[in-house]
Parts: structure tokens; sequence; C-alpha cells
């Protein structure tokens, strides 16, 4: 079941510029997590925020979380063309104590232009 | 390097044949995943394993099968009753422990059908 939904489906923004992704989901979670993949690769691990947080920072990333919305964001400052890639959004909704099933989004597909 | 390998980069299935898609990780993590990539679309849930000789069923398990009779591997087998198999597969582990835990990504193989 897909649970987390990306606004918007593609981007295309400047170099240098802000890019501002979004995720919304339906059923209350533990944690909420982005991931990038660039073209026929596999994907990455970006940053990960608690379902008590509300904010979080990783360099030129900044996630913001807001359950009451059950939503969340994903803004890359200061763009670059290596941030060229489909991000998404990845919720765990499992039970505390139960296997992580982490249940994936359909992206954000960024495109940096020089 | 430690990481998770996956091969082959592609592969071809004839119709009706079984084909095996290989995932070996060196990361000493307890939790292995299989995840389905359509074109444009987020990853899927096919199978998950938390423990050796153990795995359950994701979302879309039917026509596919799985062994965890190694702590580092977790090959899937696409068979012959999974009727439209050409995708992008990828396979993940995690480290359970350290929940929450965040997902280390193979490469991933394309299969498509001949």
């Amino acid at each position: 079941s897909q649970q987390g939904e990306e606004d918007p489906q593609a981007l295309s923004i400047q170099e240098g510029e802000n890019a501002t992704m979004n995720c919304s989901y339906k059923t209350s979670i533990n944690n909420l997590q982005w991931y990038r993949q660039n073209s026929g690769r596999g994907l990455v691990h970006l940053i990960l925020i608690r379902s008590n947080e509300r904010e979080k920072h990783s360099g030129r990333l900044r996630v913001t979380l807001d359950t009451s919305k059950k939503s969340s964001s994903l803004l890359i400052t200061a763009s670059r063309a290596a941030d060229t890639a489909s991000y998404f959004c990845a919720t765990d909704p499992s039970p505390l104590q139960g296997a992580q099933k982490l249940v994936f989004g359909q992206g954000t597909r960024l495109t940096i232009n020089p | 390097d430690g990481g998770i390998t996956q091969s082959p980069k592609y592969l071809f299935r004839k119709e009706g044949q079984n084909v095996t898609l290989s995932c070996e990780q060196n990361l000493n993590h307890d939790a292995m995943y299989w995840y389905r990539q359509d074109p444009g679309q987020g990853l899927r849930l096919i199978y998950y394993s938390q423990i050796v000789n153990d795995f359950q069923k994701g979302d879309i398990a039917e026509g596919y099968s799985v062994s965890r009779e190694k702590k580092e591997s977790f090959p899937l087998t696409v068979t012959s009753a999974q009727k439209n198999p050409t995708a992008f597969y990828l396979c993940a582990s995690s480290y359970r422990k350290a929940y929450p835990e965040k997902l280390f990504f193979g490469s991933g193989t394309q299969l498509s059908v001949l």
C-alpha cells in the first residue's frame, strides 16, 4: 500500500535556488525518512525525523514534520547540479516492536539546471 | 568495502522461466528486504526477512519466492507465475537493533521479459 505521496511529481529549478518537496501520508507513523535515487541506481538514505520531532537539519537539507497535518517537507538549499535525482519519502507505520516495513511514496523528480 | 551487492545488473527472462536475483550484504545486518520499482513509481515491498531462516510476505509477494539460509544472503526468485515481471528490483538491509532503522540499498537489477 502506498502511504506517502510526494508533491510535486517533478520540479525543475536553476542551480543555486532552493528546492522544496512535500510528502503527505495517511496513518500515524513512528518516523519518516527521505531517500534520494539517482537514475538507474539504488536509494540513498538522507535524513530521518521521528514522530516527536518537528524539524531536523543535515548540511543543506532541512526536513520538517507536522503530524497534525500528516505531512513533511524536504528543503534543499543552494541547489547544485549533483542534486538532480528523485527524492522519496518513506513512512514507518509499524508498531514499535514490530518489523519495520517502510512504505515509500512515488517520489519527486528534481532537475537542477546549470 | 562494506555494502550490498546485487547481481546481475540486467537480467532477461523467457516466458515460463524462473529467474533468481542475487543479493549479498557484508554489513552484518539482521533484516533484508526486496522491493519492486516500476517506471516513475515508488517502491513496493515484495518480501522481507528479520532473521535467518525466517521471512514474511510484503504487499506484492504473489509470483515471487525467497530464502534466507545465511545472514548475508537473501536471493529472490521471480517465478513463471509472475505475469508482469518487468521492473527494477532493489534489495535493502538494515540493522534492527538500531531502531528506527535506515535502509541501505543495493544498486538494483533491471529485469526484462524477452
